[in-house]
């Protein structure tokens, strides 16, 4: 069972924010946050991580609440490319098996 | 950057053949995996590898083996392929390190059809 929460879809306008939540209640105290995201026909790709302070790299935010049981992934000034599918995920486990949830899709509209 | 290299972008192969996907990383990665990847599931984890030699089954094993003969190398077996196995095969590699263990880095794919 995956052990976070997204909305399935969403829409964002071109040129503004793209906020995109996501839900980890069971998130032990030593597990990251990562982001991916997958445009049509290619592999995913790496966005971010995070273990509790906020982050921010040249492509996103990652904002993680104080309690970690939620995080919200930031794209700033979103463009039609960025139009994807957005995974949150978290480690399952004690081993190294990661899983993917179903993600959002994320549609930029001009 | 990272490079990881799935052999064929896509293949067609018939019902009952042993079918091989093979997987390259270029950065010297402990952790490798392979997932599938269908319509409306999501990406669902079959095996991964934290070692030479070493496998560990994933969410959906069956149907699937896997070979790690040598570091930068992971196989993913297709004992006799069934229709049920026509997929998207994702690769993906990371280092074994506290914290980074999740930074997956992944190949193009392989849109796998079996008829």
């Amino acid at each position: 069972d995956a052990k976070t929460t997204q909305p399935p879809s969403m829409d964002c306008a071109e040129g503004r924010a793209a906020n995109l939540p996501c839900n980890h209640s069971t998130i032990s105290g030593n597990e990251y946050v990562y982001w991916y995201r997958q445009i049509h026909s290619q592999g995913p790709q790496y966005i971010i991580h995070g273990l509790k302070n906020n982050e921010t790299n040249e492509m996103a935010s990652l904002i993680i609440t104080e309690d970690r049981k939620s995080s919200t992934l930031i794209l700033p000034h979103a463009t039609l490319r960025d139009t994807a599918v957005y995974y949150c995920i978290v480690r399952v486990g004690a081993g190294n098996m990661l899983t993917f949830g179903g993600g959002t899709r994320l549609m930029v509209k001009p | 950057d990272v490079k990881v290299t799935q052999s064929s972008r896509y293949l067609v192969k018939r019902t009952g053949e042993k079918v091989f996907l093979e997987c390259v990383q270029d950065m010297d990665h402990e952790n490798m995996f392979w997932y599938r990847q269908d319509p409306g599931l999501g990406l669902r984890l079959i095996y991964f590898s934290y070692d030479v030699k070493m496998k560990e089954k994933g969410d959906i094993p069956e149907g699937y083996s896997v070979s790690r003969e040598k570091k930068e190398r992971f196989s993913l077996i297709l004992e006799s392929a069934s229709t049920n196995q026509t997929s998207m095969y994702l690769c993906a590699s990371s280092l074994r390190v506290p914290g980074e263990n999740e930074k997956l880095f992944f190949g193009s794919g392989t849109q796998l059809s079996v008829l």
